[in-house]
């Protein structure tokens, strides 16, 4: 079956510091990944998406590429702000299984000023 | 433009209840999701609803159950609740399925706690 993998939490940075968040997948076929964002007292919301390999998704100053060879989706930002404290959640589905997502742990973001 | 609402925020039930969730998804979106977020499970799908019609369910028992109705709303009902269903609800919706699949709004969720 379908699943994802993100680095445990929390990530601890200091604000302009450079964020990475790793995630794999393993899926059949083509998914298309997700990355979605929990702010605190919040539902998720979605930050990018990427349909098909070497699909750049970017939102924000986040960006993660879609790459089919080593099934992973990174999340990237070249700056965090205090502001992108939250959880933040790989995943992936296909077209045909409808929203019908597949989650990641979530990774728990600490940005201190 | 409101967002998906869920009702209740939270609530207490006790082992052996039952329980309905609302979800009122945004206006003009066709597509209901539930999931269900625990810290030891993460979030899991449950059921998806288009058009009044189940479209595909997570594996769950038959214990969680959900419809929707002619106006888009949606309800899910879980019986005999157990201390494992506590846990967070969220309701998610979209226009329809189809070229934006995976692109869904949530709700804040509804807090459920089984005594």
């Amino acid at each position: 079956g379908n699943s994802v993998t993100q680095m445990e939490g929390p990530v601890t940075l200091s604000e302009e510091a450079f964020l990475t968040i790793n995630c794999t997948y393993t899926a059949t076929g083509y998914p298309s990944l997700f990355w979605y964002v929990q702010y605190p007292g919040e539902g998720l919301q979605l930050l990018l998406k990427a349909t098909k390999a070497d699909d750049k998704g970017s939102n924000k100053g986040f960006e993660a590429t879609y790459r089919k060879e080593t099934t992973s989706f990174h999340l990237e930002k070249g700056s965090v702000q205090v502001s992108d404290s939250a959880v933040y959640f790989c995943a992936l589905t296909h077209r045909n299984a409808g929203n019908m997502l597949t989650f990641g742990g979530g990774t728990r973001l600490m940005v201190k000023p | 433009k409101a967002g998906v609402t869920q009702t209740p925020r939270y609530l207490i039930k006790t082992r052996g209840q039952q329980v309905t969730l609302s979800c009122s998804p945004i206006s003009g979106h066709r597509s209901v999701s539930w999931y269900q977020q625990t810290p030891g499970q993460g979030l899991q799908f449950l059921f998806e609803y288009f058009s009044e019609t189940q479209r595909n369910k997570g594996n769950f028992p038959g214990r969680f159950s959900g419809r929707q109705f002619s106006n888009s709303r949606s309800e899910m009902n879980v019986s005999t609740l157990e201390l494992g269903d506590s846990a967070l609800y969220l309701c998610a919706s979209m226009t329809f399925a189809g070229s934006n699949t995976g692109e869904l709004f949530f709700g804040e969720g509804s807090r459920l706690t089984v005594l």
